[in-house]
Formats: C-alpha cells, sequence, structure tokens
C-alpha cells in the first residue's frame, strides 16, 4: 500500500476564514512534506516533518501552519488567505527525509480556491 | 535558481511516435525519481533510479541515470494518448530533507 490520502479534495474559502488541510499515511513513513503548486508549474517544497518535527520551512509565511499530530497524520492549517494562495496542495512522505532513496509518494491533493 | 532542467518544456506528437525528455543538473544527486502528474492530481512515481549508468524499463517507457549522476532521460515508444501529462523528474541531495523537482515537460499525445 503506498497510499496517501487527503482531504477535503476541494476547499473554497474566504480571506477571513480559518480552515484546515489534513494528509494521512500508514505507510510507516516518518518524513511527510507539504507542496504548493500553481497552474502549469511543477510543486513547490513548503515544509518537511522529520520524525513528527519540523525540519524544514521554505520562508511560507505564517498564514500557513503546519502541524503532525503523529507519525500517520500531517495537517496545514489555513488563516487570512489570499486569492494568491490559491493553489493545489500537496501532502508527500517517504521512509525517511534524507536518505539514497529517498522516494516521495503523493497524496492527490486539495485544490485551494480562495475568494 | 532552478537546480533541474528538463526539455522540451513541452511536446505534442501522434500517436505512435516515440519521444525522449531530459532531465539534467550540474549537482550531483543521490537518487533521482520520475513521476507524472495529470491536471488537479497529485503526482504518481514512475521510477526511482539510484546507481550511475542504471537503466529501467517500465513497460514502453525507459529511463536512464547518467554516469554521473547528474542527469537522466526517459524515453517512451509507441506513445499512447494515456500518456498525456505533465512529467516531472524530481532529485535528493545527499544530506538535503527535501526533493528538487525538475522544471517539467507537458505531454500531449493526439490519437
Amino acid at each position: 500500500d503506498t497510499e496517501v490520502t487527503q482531504t477535503p479534495k476541494h476547499l473554497v474559502m474566504g480571506m477571513t476564514n480559518k480552515k484546515s488541510l489534513k494528509c494521512e499515511q500508514h505507510m510507516g513513513h516518518r518524513a511527510m512534506y507539504w507542496y504548493k503548486q500553481k497552474a502549469k508549474k511543477p510543486p513547490e517544497l513548503m515544509f518537511v516533518y522529520s520524525y513528527e518535527k519540523l525540519s524544514i520551512n521554505e520562508s511560507v509565511p505564517s498564514r500557513f501552519s503546519p502541524e503532525c499530530p503523529n507519525s500517520s497524520l500531517l495537517n496545514l492549517h489555513l488563516h487570512a488567505l489570499q486569492p494568491e494562495d490559491s493553489a493545489l496542495y500537496l501532502c508527500a512522505s517517504s521512509q525517511v527525509a534524507a536518505g539514497r532513496e529517498e522516494t516521495q509518494y503523493f497524496g492527490p491533493g486539495t485544490r485551494l480556491l480562495v475568494l | 535558481t532552478q537546480l533541474l532542467e528538463q526539455s522540451p518544456q513541452f511536446l505534442s506528437i501522434q500517436e505512435g511516435e516515440n519521444l525522449t525528455v531530459y532531465c539534467n543538473s550540474s549537482s550531483v544527486f543521490s537518487s533521482l525519481q520520475w513521476y507524472r502528474q495529470e491536471p488537479g492530481e497529485g503526482p504518481v512515481l514512475l521510477v526511482t533510479v539510484v546507481t550511475g549508468g542504471e537503466v529501467k524499463k517500465l513497460k514502453r517507457l525507459t529511463f536512464q541515470f547518467g554516469d554521473a549522476r547528474k542527469d537522466s532521460s526517459l524515453h517512451i515508444t509507441a506513445a499512447q494518448p494515456g500518456d498525456t501529462g505533465l512529467y516531472l523528474c524530481a532529485g535528493a541531495l545527499r544530506g538535503a530533507n527535501n526533493l528538487f523537482f525538475g522544471t517539467g515537460t507537458r505531454l500531449t499525445v493526439i490519437p
């Protein structure tokens, strides 16, 4: 089983709303990632969690707040977003965050629209 | 600065034709992955290559990792409309905690 699940599939929110994106994997992976992808562009790394600890924050604005409650779950809390934050948000996981075969498995993504 | 450059950026071919996509860098990678992504979906892993010079085949797809582990290629034989999508290479650098994605190649196979 190489499945990463993400909910919701689609999300529309206003600039004053608070919402959360959820990601789950049951592969025993100890590294989890959030990416943002704009149309026709490759994914851009936002955050990396390794053994439930935040190891990389790619200078992401504080209106995005990640959380890793346990090794299987990863959340992304959203607050006071801007229309330019509209994008496909992808979650991924891998065995470990660093290593020779750091194969990442991606979820289907959450399509976010900020009005 | 983009660590991994893919070429071509766009490719539109007829069904049955062959094609090659290139992924180039000046950096040495400990491993490199290829993904295919369809609109609105997450990238789906196709292959991971680890050893310099390694060749892996997946049905009509052939992946090669350069001898110096700085570049890779994806060759598709007899392309089919189902091959249409965004092809992404992504490399892992030794000691880094993340993958570096290529610029992407958007392939359209016309029936």
